[in-house]
């Protein structure tokens, strides 16, 4: 099993460039999340989804946007990038609400803005 | 939010059992505790999840007191490679079904 797949592993930038970070499931979790991890900090959510057709915002959802057109994917854009969002991104998905339910985590997409 | 506390950072040798306590005072009622471990350029990892009382799986066992204003996370007999960062995370009472991951526990295991 695949679990949880993140595209790209790496990225560099430049200031105000876009992007799109991919993130895709195969086991037909209903919820998925991004999150994004910077150095010495916890993992913070970014944007979340619990269902196809359904996005909400998580505690950093400025600049960054989402969707969720299919169960499996659920990719995140960044509009314009800026320095302050260098980190790493984590995208998860779980069977359930996420609250109460264990999150399968990817590796990771490790970004630089320059 | 329901926030937790615990230690930045342990030490302990190969073959020790470690235990590390978590703190979370504003626990709500429908809330589970959940610990996840996370190696260097990984992702995190469910480790184990437990509601109250204790819960024990192949990896780790979980001490719940009857208040559940804190949790203990057992590791028997641990090797190097359970040197990494360890996440408690309890249930948002409320607002974005996310889930609030503090900084962790940096466990350092010695030879």
């Amino acid at each position: 099993n695949a679990g949880v797949t993140q595209t790209p592993k790496f990225q560099v930038l430049k200031t105000g460039q876009s992007m799109t970070l991919q993130c895709a499931q195969d086991m037909n979790h209903e919820y998925m999340s991004w999150y994004r991890q910077d150095p010495g900090m916890g993992l913070r959510l970014i944007h979340y989804s619990v269902g196809a057709g359904i996005t909400d915002q998580g505690e950093v959802p400025n600049g960054y946007n989402v969707s969720r057109s299919t169960t499996e994917d659920f990719p995140l854009r960044l509009l314009s990038a800026a320095p302050s969002q260098t980190s790493v991104y984590f995208c998860a998905s779980s069977y359930g609400l996420g609250k109460n339910q264990p999150q399968h985590f990817g590796d990771g997409t490790r970004l630089s803005i320059l | 939010l329901a926030k937790t506390t615990q230690p930045i950072s342990m030490d302990s040798y190969e073959g020790q059992e470690v235990n590390i306590t978590c703190s979370h005072n504003n626990i709500a009622t429908n809330d589970y505790i959940t610990w996840y471990q996370q190696f260097p350029s990984q992702g995190p990892r469910f480790i184990i999840q437990g509601y109250k009382t204790k819960v024990t799986n192949e990896v780790a066992s979980l001490f719940i007191p009857a208040d559940r204003k804190s949790s203990t996370l057992s590791l028997p007999r641990v090797s190097l490679s359970d040197t990494a960062v360890y996440y408690c995370l309890v249930g948002d009472g409320g607002g974005a079904d996310g889930l609030t991951f503090g900084k962790g526990t940096h466990l350092i295991i010695q030879p």
